[in-house]
């Protein structure tokens, strides 16, 4: 079973400020196959980042994606009031999708 | 505008059937894999299940094999999810979404219908 753990569960930071979120698969994933996304409360989830490192379509360019194999990240690189949300990895591999758990940036 | 959205959620007894239903507009429907993404109440997304352009190839998740039934009519623009011996468990809100054609991301999400299983 392919288990995708994010860390920290929860960020708690200042507008300006910079996000460092990780993401860390149990087997090691084509950069291809990993995303992450931005979920903000009572909306659907948003495509920022695809093939570990590509920024989707009108996606800001203070967030920026990296790593390879097992070992993922997601940089905001200065916080902006609307970057308050959860957000998830998601990898693609043996036939089926999985998503990590999630990690909340709070303001502090 | 790109568009999906969702219908037919609702309250459902516990083992009792449902069928969700999404309604593309916008864009080729035909040229696109389509995916059911579900939230339970307060907690993370979990991937339920997938169908290619044609429909020729299908995966779910181990919770909803066997259960769940994934199928899509490229003629009316419309993906389905059949769910049937719901459990209490199944409860969340159901997300259609797009797979991108170049990629692998999620890249058109809508609204998402709510499914409530209880007695």
């Amino acid at each position: 079973e392919f288990v995708l753990t994010q860390s920290p569960g929860t960020l708690s930071l200042s507008p300006g400020e910079r996000a460092t979120l990780s993401c860390r698969a149990s087997q090691s994933v084509s950069n291809s196959y990993l995303a992450w996304y931005q979920q903000k409360p009572g909306q659907a989830p948003r495509l920022l980042i695809y093939g570990a490192s590509s920024r989707a379509t009108g996606v800001p360019d203070r967030f920026s994606g990296s790593g390879s194999g097992t070992d993922f990240t997601l940089t905001i690189s200065r916080l902006e009031p609307e970057d308050f949300a959860v957000y998830y990895c998601q990898q693609y591999g043996d036939s089926s999708w999985t998503f990590g758990q999630g990690t909340k940036v709070e303001i502090k | 505008e790109v568009q999906v959205v969702e219908s037919g959620g609702g309250l459902v007894k516990p083992g009792g059937s449902l069928r969700l239903s999404c309604a593309a507009s916008g864009f080729t429907f035909s040229s696109y894999s389509m995916h059911w993404v579900r939230q339970a109440p307060g907690k993370g997304l979990e991937w339920v299940s997938s169908i290619s352009s044609s429909g020729g190839y299908i995966s779910y998740a181990d919770p909803v094999r066997g259960r769940f039934t994934i199928s899509r009519d490229n003629a009316k623009n419309s993906l389905y999810l059949q769910m049937n011996s719901l459990r209490a468990e199944d409860t969340a809100m159901y997300y259609c979404a797009r797979l991108a054609a170049k990629y692998y991301g999620l890249d058109v999400w809508g609204p998402g219908t709510t499914v409530t299983v209880s007695s």
